[in-house]
């Protein structure tokens, strides 16, 4: 079975440019989360969708927005690109959300590097 | 609120040497805690969990268990192999329902020398 793919891997954009990236979770899972991680520090929560709908959202700017699709794979779109939205963007897929008792763990892919110049 | 204090890097360790890496936590509710390793140029992995007070998790030979009294999720392992060379991430997750998103701490290289 596939894991989560996410594309591209790799991206260089110049400063103010907007960029879109892509994630397809795991067969049967329906909550996609994404997080970006700068280099040298620990992944930060940027959103969670769940049946197409968000369901949670991190401290992020109004420049970073998203989306889930029917098939549940997701896009997150960065608009006005800063130097310091350079990082590796994470993708995390999980069966759903978080039930009493129940933790339903996630599934990492491998990230898009974004590079901003 | 959520966050999560990891023992700063680097640590350089000889093969078969014991490993311990600090992790505290502060949390509303409940929290769920995992530890996650992440290899050079990869996405991150789930290497162990536990998800209430006493728990233990165990994968590979690495050990961690849920202090809540000391609000503590140390990772120990017995004899590290130069394989084991990685960056690793204590997280946790705040429990109740709903979205149940990842809190990280900055991560701690481990390099093992042969």
């Amino acid at each position: 079975d596939a894991g989560v793919t996410q594309s591209p891997t790799h991206l260089i954009k110049t400063r103010g440019q907007q960029v879109t990236l892509r994630c397809s979770p795991i067969s049967g899972h329906k909550s996609v989360s994404w997080y970006q991680q700068v280099l040298g520090q620990g992944p930060q929560f940027i959103f969670q969708y769940y049946e197409k709908e968000e369901r949670g959202r991190g401290n992020f700017p109004d420049r970073f927005s998203a989306r889930q699709f029917p098939n549940y794979s997701s896009e997150l779109n960065v608009n006005a690109l800063l130097l310091g939205d350079s990082a590796l963007y994470l993708c995390a897929s999980s069966l759903g959300l978080l039930r009493q008792g129940r933790d339903y763990g996630y599934t990492f892919g491998s990230g898009t590097r974004l590079t901003v110049v | 609120g959520n966050s999560v204090t990891q023992m700063e890097g680097p640590v350089t360790l000889s093969e078969e040497a014991f490993l311990t890496i600090n992790c505290t936590y502060t949390a509303t509710g409940y929290p769920s805690l995992f530890w996650y390793v992440q290899y050079p140029g990869e996405g991150l992995q789930l290497l162990l969990k536990a998800t209430k007070a006493d728990d233990k998790g165990s994968n590979k030979g690495f050990e961690a268990t849920y202090r809540k009294e000391t609000t503590s999720f140390h990772l120990e392992k017995g004899s590290v192999q130069v394989s084991d060379s990685a960056v690793y991430f204590c997280a946790l997750t705040s429990g109740g329902t709903g979205a149940n998103n990842l809190f990280f701490g900055t991560g701690t290289r481990l390099t093992v020398i042969p």
